[in-house]
């Protein structure tokens, strides 16, 4: 599985869009890059999947580039309530293995007012 | 999306008992769950793959017999931490993946504190 490395802390403010970049170098060509979010105590909760270019949901935007070694997570115009770590995996969906996820050491957000 | 249910949320239990965590699938079938074991300010870590109608598979460095796993139905999989210690106390979470989904679903979490 392909290891990622991400940001260990971010800070932002209320209202302001929040991007995470998370370099994934050794990703293969059947790979799927998924992002999830956990606040403590609780287990972590998928935010978006994409294989290239770009994907939105209502909640976030995923880029990623043509080479695919990286990707960024925007999430616009944050609150404190997305407070929390975000973790980036990258794993090939639809195989047997799919679901045994590597996690890495995720990036904390902190919102403030 | 699909619905995975841990029970409990939180137990407490003294040194040297056994303690039985539940996961569910809630509405699909599950053929195999994993288990992750969380300590306070850490990643989740992988501690072994539940396979319905077989054996668990164990990442490195998880005792088996400490940590017996079952997966009786598709629809559900436990976890006993047996002889808890105290440094069994941790956050486990469970997840699992519905067929043709590209997600994992994960559980709410159990604390487990070892007194």
């Amino acid at each position: 599985l392909a290891k990622t490395t991400q940001p260990i802390s971010m800070d932002s403010y209320e209202g302001q869009e929040v991007n995470i970049t998370c370099s994934h170098n050794n990703i293969a060509t059947n790979d799927y890059i998924t992002w999830y979010q956990q606040f403590p105590s609780q287990g972590p909760r998928f935010i978006i999947q994409g294989y290239k270019t770009k994907v939105t949901n209502e909640v976030a935007s995923l880029f990623i580039p043509a080479d695919r070694k990286s990707s960024t997570l925007s999430l616009p115009r944050v609150s404190l309530s997305d407070t929390a770590v975000y973790y980036c995996l990258v794993a090939p969906p639809l195989t047997d293995s799919w679901g045994k996820l590597q996690f890495g050491a995720g990036t904390q957000v902190v919102v403030t007012p | 999306g699909a619905v995975v249910s841990q029970h409990p949320s939180r137990v407490i239990c003294k040194s040297g008992t056994s303690v039985k965590i539940e996961c569910r699938s809630l509405d699909f079938q599950a053929t195999t769950m994993f288990w992750y074991r969380q300590f306070p300010k850490q990643s989740l870590m992988l501690m072994a793959t539940s396979n319905e109608g077989s054996k668990a598979t164990y990442e490195q460095g998880v005792e088996k017999d400490k940590f017996l796993i079952n997966h009786a139905s598709l629809t559900l999989s436990t976890l006993t931490v047996t002889s808890a210690h105290p440094e069994d106390s941790s956050f486990y979470i469970c997840s699992a993946r519905d067929t043709g989904e590209t997600e994992a679903f994960f559980g709410q979490g159990t604390r487990l504190t070892v007194v």
